[in-house]
């Protein structure tokens, strides 16, 4: 099955800086990678997918890139605020239908005001 | 207008007992889940559901069983509960053909 892993467990950031979470895969037909935003005692949501067949894309402070060569793919925010603090999982499946997430083991970035 | 919910939201019970976790989707989405989240926040798979197939992580001891009275709703059953059951479980749902998946806010599962 799918191997995902995901570093660092924990980052701190000033606010204003930028934050960048790294993660890998291990199987090569992945070709989703979603990531999602789980904040204290919420609801993991997702802020931000790629497909296989892009490079990079970006929403507003946040943006995604994608190496399938070496697969790995990184979330980055930019001039990040205090309320983007939240564990931030990648994730990765492949397919269509029925479309298991193998997350990653989550980021919890803190952001000091 | 709640997309995905679940009950209960908290869940305190005895090693041994046999309980279950609901979970509901108003979006007409064809696809559910059920993910695990131990207390190290590790996100787990354990089944995904649509009219047409179940998948179980291969991990899942059979004493978990999901159960689907209809397209809207994929219930979670424990038998036999264990202390390492405690965790909350997340529903989840996503369209035919689409990738996003929605969750549901949780259930705190203790067991004593």
């Amino acid at each position: 099955g799918e191997n995902v892993e995901q570093h660092p467990s924990t980052l701190s950031v000033q606010e204003g800086d930028s934050a960048v979470i790294k993660c890998t895969y291990s199987d090569s037909a992945s070709n989703y990678f979603p990531w999602y935003k789980q904040e204290l005692g919420k609801r993991p949501q997702l802020i931000i997918d790629i497909r296989s067949n892009v490079g990079e894309k970006k929403d507003q402070r946040i943006a995604v890139t994608l190496n399938k060569t070496a697969k790995h793919f990184s979330l980055h925010i930019t001039e990040t605020q205090p309320e983007d603090s939240a564990v931030y999982f990648c994730a990765a499946s492949k397919g269509t239908g029925a479309n298991n997430l193998f997350f990653g083991t989550g980021t919890r970035l803190t952001v000091i005001p | 207008d709640t997309a995905v919910s679940q009950t209960p939201k908290y869940l305190v019970t005895q090693m041994g007992n046999d309980k279950s976790i609901k979970c509901e989707q108003n979006l007409g989405h064809d696809t559910m889940y059920w993910y695990k989240q131990d207390s190290k926040k590790f996100l787990k798979i354990m089944f995904s559901y649509n009219n047409k197939e179940l998948i179980i992580n291969e991990t899942v001891p059979n004493r978990f069983s999901p159960k689907s009275p209809d397209k809207a709703h994929l219930n979670l059953h424990i038998n036999s509960l264990e202390l390492g059951d405690s965790a909350v479980y997340f529903c989840a749902s996503s369209p035919s053909g689409g990738n996003e998946q929605f969750f549901g806010p949780g259930t705190r599962l203790t067991v004593l």
